[in-house]
């Protein structure tokens, strides 16, 4: 199966924007969902299908997927964003998360 | 309210069998476009896929782990079962039981339980 690549971890001052990579054989032509993880949390989903918001996400957070990168960008990011992201994607029947991308707000 | 909850033992032995039990409610596990998948985190490390099952009893498993893995239904108790053998300490993980939606193309993992904590020690 493929394997998706995150980078461990991105930092971030509060109010920029943060962008975290995901990177796979093809991946633009998946459809990628977005995780956030707080600590002591389970995964709450935060975007799906490449681009949308579940009911009750802030706008700041946003995706795209294009060539072999997809990206949650979290604009105006708030302490309370700190978190482990992680992204997600079919493969015929089965379920790829990448290794998790920890964000720090600092 | 959708909710899922994870019940099953915390602790287990080196070659044992592990039985867990996710029990389902604000959703029928008869619904066609509703299943259900477990999936683990070891501390402090990343998520891993291991099965899910649909409506109509159809079972996927980890190519990695397919051979330990095994996912059932009770619709009537709205439970899910998932047992794997052979339990090592590489095991030790929480592990969540996940609702799966088809709704949308492709599925969405849009609810998840709280997670239990399954240790592998003599």
């Amino acid at each position: 199966s493929s394997e998706m690549t995150q980078p461990p971890s991105v930092s971030v001052s509060p109010g920029q924007t943060a962008s975290i990579t995901c990177s796979g054989d093809d991946l633009g032509n998946k459809y990628v969902s977005w995780y956030q993880q707080r600590p002591g949390q389970s995964p709450a989903l935060v975007i799906y299908r490449d681009d949308n918001r579940p009911s009750g996400i802030p706008e700041r957070f946003s995706g795209s997927n294009s060539g072999n990168t997809a990206t949650l960008t979290i604009s105006g990011t708030q302490p309370m964003d700190e978190a482990d992201y992680y992204c997600q994607a079919w493969d015929r029947s089965t379920v790829m998360f990448g290794g998790g991308t920890k964000l720090t707000v600092l | 309210q959708v909710t899922l909850k994870e019940s099953g033992p915390v602790l287990v032995k080196p070659t044992e069998t592990l039985t867990l039990t996710c029990t389902v409610s604000g959703f029928s596990l008869s619904n066609a476009r509703m299943g259900v998948s477990w999936i683990r985190q070891p501390p402090g490390k990343a998520l891993e896929w291991l099965a899910h099952i649909l409506s109509n009893d159809e079972e996927t498993y980890s190519p990695t782990l397919k051979s330990r893995l095994s996912i059932s239904k009770d619709t009537s108790k709205s439970q899910v079962v998932l047992t794997m053998t052979n339990m090592d300490p590489v095991d030790t993980a929480t592990y969540f039981c996940v609702r799966m939606n088809s709704e949308t193309y492709p599925s969405l993992l849009d609810y998840w339980g709280q997670g239990t904590l399954v240790t592998v020690s003599s």
